[in-house]
């Protein structure tokens, strides 16, 4: 079973849509959660980082669940340049790195 | 400011030949990291180092595959020789946490295709 496990999609939705990803992770100790974007043929930037409360910026929401070990994002309205890979990413502290997942695909058409 | 400056952006080569490629990360981000991206595996880590010291390199394929970091501007990871199975693309990344519990700032990446 991989650490971290991500529906790969692909997510084909029109605009306006809300759309959501899950991811799940294996290690109960990992401490912090993100979620990256990448585009086709470029680099992963960071999209943002998951509280245990959960967080908002603007349309994306992300939120943890400690005790399932997922965390989720959602995306309302969706625009035609949300169309990208997204990433989910957990760490542990004490391992000292970050594990990706294979990402999520989204491709929001007009 | 210059973000992670990786190069070559692309290289073709053919199988046997040895492969550099090569990494600045920001200036003052002390953990540098080697991942590699393909369709099949994803993203993984290959190796990364704080402070120009290599900690884990558990990623590593095998023994074909060797990273230095002379210094905390500059780090290369060499393959040698190489096979088509080491095409992909390859990251490297930096940031200010230690192990990259922060974020990660990622170069555009070394796209490496091996005949």
């Amino acid at each position: 079973r991989k650490e971290v496990e991500q529906d790969p999609g692909p997510f084909n939705v029109p605009e306006g849509a809300t759309v959501a990803f899950n991811c799940t992770y294996s290690n109960s100790a990992s401490q912090s959660f993100f979620w990256y974007r990448q585009d086709c043929r470029k680099e992963p930037k960071l999209l943002m980082s998951v509280y245990s409360s959960g967080n908002e910026d603007g349309r994306f929401t992300a939120q943890l669940n400690r005790a399932s070990q997922y965390i989720s994002l959602l995306i309302r309205d969706s625009k035609l340049s949300d169309s990208a890979t997204y990433l989910c990413v957990v760490n542990k502290v004490s391992a000292g790195k970050s594990t990706f997942g294979d990402g999520t695909t989204l491709t929001v058409k007009p | 400011d210059a973000g992670v400056i990786q190069s070559p952006r692309h290289e073709v080569t053919e199988m046997g030949q040895e492969v550099t490629l090569r990494c600045k990360p920001i200036s003052g981000h002390n953990s540098l990291f080697w991942y590699r991206q393909t369709m099949m595996r994803g993203l993984e880590l290959l190796i990364y180092f704080n402070n120009n010291v290599p900690i884990d390199d558990s990623g590593m394929p095998e023994d074909r595959f060797s990273a230095k970091m002379p210094n905390a501007s500059f780090s290369t990871l060499k393959i040698q020789p190489s096979e088509p199975r080491d095409s992909a693309v390859y990251f490297c990344a930096s940031s200010t946490r230690v192990g990259g519990t922060g974020e990660l700032f990622f170069g555009e990446g070394s796209r490496l295709t091996v005949l």
